[in-house]
């Protein structure tokens, strides 16, 4: 079936660092790819979307480009501040009519200042 | 405009007690799921409905029941806790118009039941 795999965390970077958290997924269809940032002690938040292959998802300042000939949509940010500090789900829907989505494991990051 | 209320935070529960995890939203979203997420795990869903009076099995069903009787409302049941039940319970919801297709819509999640079954 469907899955997601992200990179494991957790991921500690200095203020202003270059983040890329990676993913790659499987599907037999054309899923549309999300990511989702978990802060302390809250639910998840959409941060991106890209629905079709070669769509840049872009928020905050993080981005993430739908690579459908690698099966990727790797999560970048050129500069992370001490509140990016979160954890960071990739998922996919697979366009069925139930919208559901799946994620991977999530990868926490701690943006040190 | 509150979003997507749950409630309670935190529970204990013992082995055999059973407990209803409520889900509010209220944004008029005719979608609605529960999810579950384990340590190191990505969130698996559990049950979910596309309207009232209509739900369906997800992934990891066994163990909960639901129910949709308003739009607002999707309570989550537990009947028989056990300890393979300890998780965070995350409810969403969406606004989806399509019947086949697409699956791109947004899902807004609230911010979780912590359950712990001793």
């Amino acid at each position: 079936g469907d899955s997601v795999t992200q990179m494991e965390g957790p991921v500690t970077l200095s203020e202003e660092a270059f983040l890329t958290i990676n993913c790659t997924y499987t599907a037999t269809g054309y899923p549309s790819l999300f990511w989702y940032v978990q802060y302390p002690g809250e639910g998840l938040q959409l941060l991106l979307k890209a629905t079709k292959a070669d769509d840049k998802g872009s928020n905050k300042g993080f981005e993430a480009t739908y690579r459908k000939e690698t099966t990727s949509f790797h999560l970048e940010k050129g500069s992370v501040q001490v509140s990016d500090s979160a954890v960071y789900f990739c998922a996919l829907s697979d366009g069925g009519a139930t919208n559901k989505l799946i994620f991977g494991t999530g990868t926490l990051l701690a943006v040190q200042p | 405009n509150a979003g997507v209320t749950q409630t309670p935070k935190f529970r204990i529960l013992k082995i055999g007690q059973s407990m209803t995890l409520q889900c509010t939203q209220d944004m008029n979203h005719n979608y609605m799921y529960w999810y579950r997420q384990d340590p190191g795990m990505g969130l698996k869903l559990i049950y979910y409905s596309v309207g009232a009076g209509i739900t369906d099995k997800g992934e990891v069903p066994n163990g909960y029941n639901v129910s949709r009787s308003t739009t607002e409302d999707f309570p989550l049941r537990l009947e028989l806790a056990a300890p393979s039940q300890t998780s965070v319970y995350f409810c969403a919801s969406s606004y989806s118009i399509r019947l086949a297709g697409g699956g791109t819509d947004t899902q807004y999640f609230g911010p979780g039941t912590r359950l712990t079954v001793l």
